[in-house]
């Protein structure tokens, strides 16, 4: 079984400062994590990935995550917002490869503001 | 990478019609394929799995003759909604699995 917390459904940052999105998850082997963007009537973006390689991630768009086996963490990180990042991000937790169902968490908005 | 593909991104249709969204893996075959919708300003919620030559496989509380799931290719699965109902509005998603899992970029369903 498996599942994903993701912890703020609502985030709001000024432009210009880090950004923390959190997510917790729950699995009974070893998972495979992702963090999707979602723009207003867009379809999924993959940012980053982690698949038991290096536990700290880096993605597109200066994102980075890092995976906590101890703390059964993968929170998302960007040192600096930019307004373009405004959008929703949903954290996915997965058994290892590509043919078993995935499990998304409910989404975290992120506001950047001016 | 892997790149999946729906058609088409967006349909209005009127009540009581079906529906018919294709999902296709234009550059690897994929025996199984997810549905997911995905509500207004809500997380995705898989719908079925689609499994290349065999019935698909739904979630708990969905309705099989409502959503009918075909998976006759490597290649292609397709979603029909029929009779659709304005609740039937929303965005569908599909993804195809290979070392993980890659998702088209979705169909928009309004029905009026």
């Amino acid at each position: 079984a498996q599942s994903v917390t993701q912890l703020d459904s609502h985030v709001s940052v000024s432009e210009g400062t880090p950004v923390l999105l959190r997510c917790n998850y729950s699995s009974s082997y070893s998972p495979s994590l992702f963090w999707y963007v979602q723009h207003p009537n867009k379809g999924l973006q993959l940012l980053l990935k982690y698949t038991s390689a290096a536990t700290l991630v880096k993605g597109i768009n200066g994102f980075e995550a890092e995976f906590k086996k101890s703390e059964t963490s993968f929170h998302l990180t960007k040192p600096s917002a930019h307004m373009s990042d405004a959008a929703e991000y949903f954290c996915v937790v997965s058994p290892s490869g590509g043919y078993q169902k995935v499990t998304f968490g409910i989404g975290t908005k992120l506001q950047v503001i001016p | 990478g892997a790149v999946v593909s729906q058609h088409p991104s967006r349909v209005i249709c009127k009540s009581g019609t079906s529906v018919k969204i294709e999902c296709r893996s234009l550059d690897f075959q994929a025996t199984t394929m997810f549905w997911y919708r995905q509500f207004p300003k809500q997380s995705l919620m898989l719908m079925a799995t689609s499994n290349e030559g065999s019935k698909a496989t739904y979630e708990q509380g969905v309705e099989k003759d409502k959503f009918l799931i075909n998976h006759a290719s490597l290649t292609l699965s397709t979603l029909t909604v029929t009779s659709a109902h304005p609740e039937d509005s929303s965005f569908y998603i599909c993804s195809a699995g290979r070392d993980e899992q890659y998702f088209g970029p979705g169909t928009r369903l309004t029905v009026t």
